[in-house]
Order: structure tokens, then C-alpha cells, then sequence
């Protein structure tokens, strides 16, 4: 069965800086997505960055970016020029090809962006 | 485009009682899933709709939850009777036919059994 393990359960950084949360995760398959999802206090979930596993190009949206290593089976965000808006809930999540929208999620990690 | 829309945004119930979650889809997704969070966990996947046709329950806790898609437009997830532990954030999605990969999420029904 597939696991998804983020093992920091919060994290602060302040405002401009740079922060990466982590992500390991655990499976047999070689086909499979990656994702990272914000949920904020309004409590909707948004999709922030999503990576395919055959793609070894790491995938990147504004300032979002993964460090995407599919042998060590990692799969980190990283956040640059923090704002006070990325202040959330950040979930990594797991998706088989084979198990379409069957998701696989994380534990979570709460960040807060300081001014 | 409106999102997907879920309804209650809270509830508070006894346990023993019935409480059924709505969720609406964003218009034209055959694909409709449930997903919870139970307090501290993590976020469980529930059930898979296609269409009106349940795809994949597998994540169902037990037989005191029942899922419905009539239609194959909106879905509820009845709860009854509820019981403490199914307090919890009920979360959700919605993806377009073979779009799997790209789910929709709502803001989720925050249910508290007391």
C-alpha cells in the first residue's frame, strides 16, 4: 500500500524568505502523480503544483517549485518569496495512474508566514 | 465558472442523530469523490462516483454511511446514526471525464458529533 509521510507538522518563515516543506512517500508502482495542495483557513483545497513521475523536469508554477527525487522517493516544496497569503494547511498527496482521483494524502504541514 | 459547492459549511449534531452532506459538482464532471478528515488525521479518501454509478467505495467506514449520486449531478453522504468519531472535515471533489489527475476540491462540511 502507498504512503505518504510529511514530517513536519509546522513550520514559520518570514515574510520574502525562502521555506521547503518536505514530503516522502512510498510505493511499488512507477506511474504516478505528485501533488502539493494549500488548504487556508477558508478551508478550500487548491491545488498548488502537480508533478508526473515519468517526468524527471522538476515542475514549477510562480514561485512554487518540487525537488522531485523519484529513486529516493522524495518529493519537497519549495516556496520562494513567501507572502503572507501562503499562510496554510500544505498537503502532499499521492495518485496511482490506475486509481484515478483516489488520493493518497499526507499528514500536513501548518506554515506560517511572519511580516 | 462556479466551483464545487458543498452544504452545510458546519453542522452540529447528538450522536444517534441523521445529518446528509450535499455536495454540487462544477457543471459537465462525471467524476465525483468523498474524502474526510478526521481531527489530526489525515485526509481519507471515501468513494468515487462516475456518473450516477458508484466507482470505487472503498474508503467507506461502514455501513452508517450511504452515498448518492441521483442524476449523476449533485451527491449526499448520509451519516446515520452519526456517532462521535465521525466528527470531522467531509471534503468534496469533482473531475472532468479522463481528467483523473485534476480534481476540484470544495471547502469541505465541518461536522461535529457531540
Amino acid at each position: 500500500a502507498q504512503t505518504v509521510t510529511q514530517s513536519q507538522p509546522e513550520m514559520s518563515v518570514q515574510e520574502a524568505e525562502t521555506v521547503t516543506l518536505s514530503c516522502t512517500y512510498d510505493t511499488s508502482e512507477s506511474n504516478y502523480y505528485l501533488f502539493w495542495y494549500k488548504q487556508p483557513p477558508s478551508r478550500q483545497m487548491i491545488l498548488v503544483i502537480r508533478q508526473e513521475a515519468y517526468k524527471q523536469q522538476n515542475a514549477t508554477e510562480n514561485r512554487f517549485s518540487v525537488n522531485f527525487q523519484k529513486a529516493a522517493k522524495s518529493f519537497s516544496l519549495k516556496i520562494s518569496d513567501s507572502q503572507l497569503g501562503d499562510t496554510a494547511m500544505y498537503f502532499c498527496a499521492f495518485m496511482n495512474y490506475n486509481q484515478g482521483g483516489k488520493l493518497i494524502f499526507g499528514q500536513g504541514t501548518e506554515l506560517s508566514v511572519k511580516p | 465558472e462556479a466551483g464545487v459547492t458543498q452544504f452545510p459549511s458546519h453542522s452540529v449534531i447528538e450522536k444517534g442523530q441523521t445529518v446528509t452532506l450535499r455536495c454540487d459538482p462544477i457543471s459537465g464532471h462525471d467524476n465525483l469523490y468523498w474524502y474526510r478528515r478526521v481531527m489530526g488525521k489525515e485526509i481519507k479518501f471515501l468513494l468515487h462516483f462516475v456518473k450516477e454509478s458508484k466507482q470505487d467505495e472503498s474508503g467507506m467506514p461502514n455501513n452508517r454511511f450511504l452515498a448518492e449520486r441521483t442524476g449523476g449531478t449533485y451527491s449526499t453522504l448520509k451519516v446515520q446514526p452519526a456517532e462521535l468519531e465521525d466528527s470531522g472535515v467531509y471534503f468534496c471533489a469533482s473531475s472532468p471525464a479522463g481528467g483523473d489527475e485534476k480534481l476540484f476540491f470544495g471547502s469541505g462540511t465541518q461536522l461535529s458529533v457531540l
